[in-house]
């Protein structure tokens, strides 16, 4: 039922390890996003997916990668975990031009890196 | 690219009254601004927007207005109660961009 899904919700894992977090949305909607949210609450865009096309990158590192095997799914792989990759990261979707860019998140899945 | 200015940061009501943030944009093209709540450990969700073409907007105690003119907008919340405890964020996109937040106000409403 849940309109969008990621997993997994919590994630602790030693630094230089690689990490994915999975995302599905069953919206129907064209558009999926990751947004980085920070200790002090920042929500900042990371990537965003329109029709399996990668429209956004801001600034991110290239250690960070988006796959999108189909319009429904955008999971986040990590390569190398850093300390500053601490965080908790949301999945998004909404319906891009629809004139009113609604935004549906996950429930977030929290990453901690030791 | 958008850049959302919001303010203030942090923000202490007493129970019963009105609570205003804040928020500028810096693209003139954008035209859909949203604000979201977000509580303790859960995601942001959609509490109120309002498009380009709208002045005002409200929606039982929480109002939004918009000036395009000077780029800003706000969000009014009355009668404030302990459950609007929450960290509000405003956000600006155009029709074909991603939302662009602003950095979050941290409400307090205190009973």
């Amino acid at each position: 039922d849940t309109a969008v899904s990621q997993t997994p919700k919590y994630l602790v894992t030693q630094m230089g390890n690689d990490k994915s977090i999975k995302c599905e949305q069953n919206l129907g909607h064209d558009t999926m996003y990751w947004y980085k949210q920070d200790s002090k609450k920042f929500l900042k865009i990371m990537f965003s997916y329109n029709n399996k096309e990668l429209i956004i990158n801001e600034t991110v590192p290239n250690r960070f990668s988006p796959k999108s095997p189909d319009k429904a799914h955008l999971n986040l792989h990590i390569n190398s975990l850093e300390l500053g990759d601490s965080a908790v990261y949301f999945c998004a979707s909404s319906h891009l031009g629809s004139g009113a860019n609604v935004l549906t998140f996950g429930a977030g899945s929290r990453l901690t890196v030791l | 690219g958008e850049n959302v200015e919001q303010h203030p940061s942090t923000l202490s009501v007493q129970e019963g009254d009105s609570a205003v943030i804040k928020c500028t944009y810096s693209d003139s093209a954008s035209n859909y601004f949203p604000w979201y709540k977000q509580e303790l450990g859960k995601r942001p969700q959609l509490i109120i927007d309002i498009r380009s073409n709208v002045g005002e907007k409200k929606d039982q105690r929480i109002a939004v207005t918009l000036n395009k003119t000077a780029k800003h907008f706000s969000l009014h919340i009355t009668e404030t109660q302990p459950e609007d405890s929450a960290v509000y964020f405003c956000a600006a996109s155009t029709r074909n961009t991603p939302l662009v937040f602003g950095k979050g106000t941290r409400l307090s409403v205190i009973a």
